[in-house]
């Protein structure tokens, strides 16, 4: 079954630490792997895609295919940070559906 | 550019009813995906529209139909409407070229409550 699992529906740290947030999936195809962000009363939006490899305000995320991971990760969380963050997945290069996960709520406190 | 706009914001229908949710997509895009968002919950994959017609279908029942219009906007309708049909729906664009995807842009939903 296609699915996209974040273990955690709250994360919360101080600022200046470092911040995992954890996606684990299951797919039997070639997948692309996403994280998109929502900031508070904003639009859903990408952060980064796995195959760009870029890192965007900071965030960085690499596609683990043993593990089936994609942990999105950041060396010192910044209170701007705080948001929705969902890991998502869709077949590679088929412009096609996402597959998201629950979403992990990032609280960074000052 | 507006980016993806939606409309309405709210809507508040009956059991039984029938709803129209309207989505045009970002300038220059010519794919429209729809998600239904309940609460506490990611988004679930609906349905795709690309040239007029539906190109890929999510699991969910015939109630949820759509349509593309020429000029790219789309609309997706929800006939007999269920309690659990109250969710926040967001549309997608996205431009597709070939078969390479490009990054859905998501409009802010339509935030649909039944009653």
């Amino acid at each position: 079954a296609q699915r996209v699992t974040q273990p955690e529906k709250l994360l919360s740290v101080f600022k200046g630490a470092p911040v995992e947030l954890k996606c684990n999936y299951s797919y039997s195809g070639s997948p692309e792997l996403f994280w998109y962000v929502q900031y508070s009363r904003q639009r859903l939006q990408l952060l980064l895609r796995h195959i760009s490899r870029e890192s965007i305000k900071g965030f960085t995320a690499d596609l683990n295919k043993g593990e089936t991971s994609f942990h999105l990760k950041k060396p010192f969380a910044q209170e701007e940070d705080s948001a929705m963050y969902y890991c998502a997945l869709s077949e590679y290069n088929q412009g096609g559906k996402l597959i998201f996960g629950q979403g992990t709520e990032l609280s960074v406190k000052p | 550019d507006a980016g993806v706009t939606q409309s309405p914001t709210h809507l508040i229908k009956t059991r039984g009813q029938q709803v129209t949710l309207r989505c045009s997509p970002k300038s220059g895009h010519d794919t429209v995906s729809w998600y239904q968002q309940a609460l506490g919950q990611g988004p679930q994959f609906i349905f795709q529209y690309y040239e007029e017609e539906e190109r890929q279908r999510g699991n969910f029942p015939d109630r949820f139909s759509g349509h593309q219009f020429p000029n790219y906007s789309s609309e997706l309708n929800v006939n007999a409407l269920l309690l659990g049909d109250s969710a926040l729906y967001l549309c997608a664009s996205s431009l597709l070229v070939g078969t390479e995807a490009y990054e859905q842009y998501f409009g802010p939903g339509t935030r649909l409550t039944v009653t």
